[in-house]
């Protein structure tokens, strides 16, 4: 299984873009790139998936160049609410091998 | 509403005493899995189901033990075996499909003393 390697924390002031770097050196052919986001006490929330290029929705935008072994997470204008532990996984696409959850980057969201 | 339900939210033991978490889907998913996540910590894989009546094991399976009976169900049996039982934890589910989204429930935080 591809392993993935993220910041441990970061800061960023209100109304910032936020970009959490990810490398995963490993990612097979196969591996799709997944980030989640989870708040204290509480389940993580899938934010983004993508395979390569860039991939946007509603809440953030994943950034991911030809050679795949590292990815970036973009979150714009970040508010306070956006402070949480994001993840950034690499899954085997359609099925049901298991994924590892690293530790995840503690992003702070400052006034 | 669709989702995946954790019960109890908080449950308290005695030490020695063996525990069962409860996790329930309506999502229809055939996979399900159950985590442990410690302060501060990132998610463990403790077991997962692919399909009723077949499980394996994750990286810490040591002290717990699983059922799955129903697509619906998937509860988690912590032992007197585990040796440090307190922990948050999560459980989740997933369909089949390129895209590979676990969804999570609630969680439940277990305190033993």
């Amino acid at each position: 299984l591809a392993k993935t390697t993220q910041p441990i924390s970061m800061d960023s002031y209100e109304g910032q873009e936020v970009n959490i770097t990810c490398s995963h050196n490993n990612i097979a052919t196969n591996d799709y790139i997944t980030w989640y986001q989870q708040f204290p006490s509480q389940g993580p929330r899938f934010i983004i998936q993508g395979y390569k290029t860039k991939v946007t929705n509603e809440v953030a935008s994943l950034f991911i160049p030809a050679d795949r072994k590292s990815s970036t997470l973009s979150l714009p204008r970040v508010s306070l609410s956006d402070t949480a532990v994001y993840y950034c996984l690499v899954d085997p696409s359609g099925g049901y091998q298991k994924v590892t959850f690293g530790t995840g980057t503690k992003l702070q969201v400052i006034p | 509403d669709g989702g995946i339900t954790q019960s109890p939210k908080y449950l308290f033991r005695k030490e020695g005493q063996n525990v069962t978490l409860s996790c329930e889907q309506n999502l229809n998913h055939d996979a399900m899995y159950w985590y442990r996540q410690d302060p501060g910590q990132g998610l463990r894989l403790i077991y997962y189901s692919q399909i009723v009546n077949d499980f394996q094991k994750g990286d810490i399976a040591e002290g717990y033990s699983v059922s799955r009976e129903k697509k619906e169900s998937f509860p988690l049996t912590v032992t007197s075996a585990q040796k440090n039982p307190t922990a948050f934890y999560l459980c989740a589910s997933s369909s089949q499909g390129r895209n590979y989204e676990q969804y999570f429930g609630p969680g439940t935080r277990l305190t033993v003393t």
